[in-house]
């Protein structure tokens, strides 16, 4: 399986939006809605904002978001604060017990 | 404190092995599948293997396919890579993440592992 396609960085000053996308194929995220997304600054664990394409786990500010169309899926951060500047990765479940992430997009908050 | 912590990283020569621990806390890890994931330096996340609950069913990339053994030791809340015939693109930092609605909802801080003569 290949790696999903994200845009290597993205920005956006404070209170506005920024949208990431995960593109993939029809074996992963086309396939199935078991898109998940992670938070990711450095040296810390990462976090999952996002399973199953839309899905907040308790915890996760609404300010989070996602969404799927065909073989891409998004997410939305809505009134970025300077703690949204980090790493974030989308994951797919990619059939036959294996599993794909993307390489990761860097979020600044300008 | 829910937590999963790593251990087990350090810099191994090639075709040498290493092997990773685990440690989980604050939850029921045996009814959790387990899974370890890598990321390279400066590259994105790479998903390496999945154990089920009781560590009879395994699952790996084909990258480490016949080369890791993935295990787990409920009794201890410990899960385990075993790391064999390690080559230089092995290097990276080793996730260990609980699976949950085929995502991973809770992730150590990873440990180090380099290969390099």
């Amino acid at each position: 399986q290949s790696a999903l396609t994200q845009p290597p960085s993205a920005s956006g000053s404070p209170g506005q939006s920024v949208t990431i996308s995960c593109t993939g194929t029809s074996n992963d995220v086309g396939a199935y809605n078991y898109v998940s997304w992670y938070q990711h600054h450095p040296g810390k664990a990462p976090k999952l904002l996002i399973y199953e394409v839309t899905n907040r786990p308790s915890g996760v500010p609404d300010r989070f978001s996602g969404s799927k169309s065909g073989n891409t899926a998004s997410l939305t951060v809505s009134g970025l604060q300077a703690e949204d500047e980090a790493d974030y990765f989308c994951g797919s479940y990619a059939g036959s017990n294996h599993y794909v992430f993307g390489a990761g997009t860097k979020v600044t908050v300008l | 404190e829910v937590q999963l912590v790593e251990s087990g990283g350090g810099l191994v020569q090639p075709g040498g092995s290493l092997r990773l621990s685990c440690a989980a806390s604050g939850f029921t890890f045996s009814n959790y599948w387990m899974h370890w994931v890598r990321q390279a330096p400066g590259k994105g996340l790479v998903w390496v293997s999945r154990l089920n609950i009781d560590g009879s069913t395994t699952i790996y990339a084909d990258s480490v396919k016949g080369r890791f053994t993935i295990s787990r030791d409920n009794a201890r809340n410990t899960l385990y890579l075993q790391m064999n015939s390690l080559r230089v693109e092995d290097t990276a930092v080793y996730y260990c993440a609980r699976g949950n609605h085929e995502a991973f909802d809770l992730w150590g801080q990873g440990t180090l592992v380099t290969v390099s003569s």
